[in-house]
């Protein structure tokens, strides 16, 4: 596709289920990363892949968030045992060349945990 | 202290005025800077990409870096209601990405 996508674009679940968002990067963009944003927030930086790898996952607020990207395009984020707190849109962007780079964000998925 | 930081509004302007936007930052390190414009739930929209100090101009939009004062603005000249959004800077040194928290615009008919 022509930009980055993101599914589902809502997500609500109970307290204590396991989720899993889904990003498909632009295609050839080696640097993915996914934002947590609040309402009246700027993104959050949660955690950074080049290629396969995380580069940085400094972002990752504690044990129960994981991401994946197992073939350096598309990337899952995880989180288990959701709390009400973890409320909020989770984005996606990609960029062709990392940090010196353009970066392009997807739609968001919100995730709702009631 | 945040390392990017954005005047909330909200800014309210009647249409056809001159916007003024503006960020301050604190890491001497960011060489990259960008705006972004991000409509009610959706995404945010790239709008301006720069790199160190220095103008840039595309088409209504005009964004400012200055580097010595650590100071980054964007102007959007002749604004209309399709404007109204909230306003993203963001910058990054070598490993990042900062985001400020965004001025959310009202151009009001």
């Amino acid at each position: 596709g022509a930009g980055v996508s993101q599914t589902p674009s809502n997500k609500v679940t109970e307290k204590g289920k396991y989720v899993e968002l889904r990003c498909d990067p632009i295609s050839g963009h080696t640097a993915l990363y996914w934002y947590r944003q609040s309402l009246g927030q700027g993104p959050e930086f949660l955690i950074y892949f080049q290629g396969t790898g995380a580069a940085d996952d400094s972002g990752l607020p504690n044990d129960r968030f994981f991401a994946v990207r197992p073939e350096g395009s598309v990337s899952t984020l995880k989180i288990q045992r959701t709390e009400r707190g973890d409320s909020a849109v989770y984005l996606c962007a990609s960029s062709l060349t990392g940090t010196t780079g353009e970066l392009f964000f997807g739609e968001g998925s919100r995730l709702t945990v009631l | 202290q945040k390392e990017v930081e954005q005047d909330p509004g909200p800014l309210s302007v009647p249409e056809g005025a001159i916007v003024s936007l503006n960020c301050t930052y604190s890491n001497s390190a960011f060489q990259y800077f960008m705006w972004y414009r991000q409509y009610s739930r959706k995404g945010p929209e790239l709008l301006m990409y720069t790199y160190s100090s220095g103008n840039k101009e595309d088409g209504r939009f005009t964004a400012q870096v200055d580097k010595s004062s650590k100071y980054i603005s964007l102007f959007i000249r002749d604004s209309q209601p399709s404007d109204s959004a909230t306003y993203l800077c963001a910058m990054s040194d070598f490993n990042k990405f900062y985001f400020g928290s965004g001025t959310k615009l009202n151009v009001k008919p």
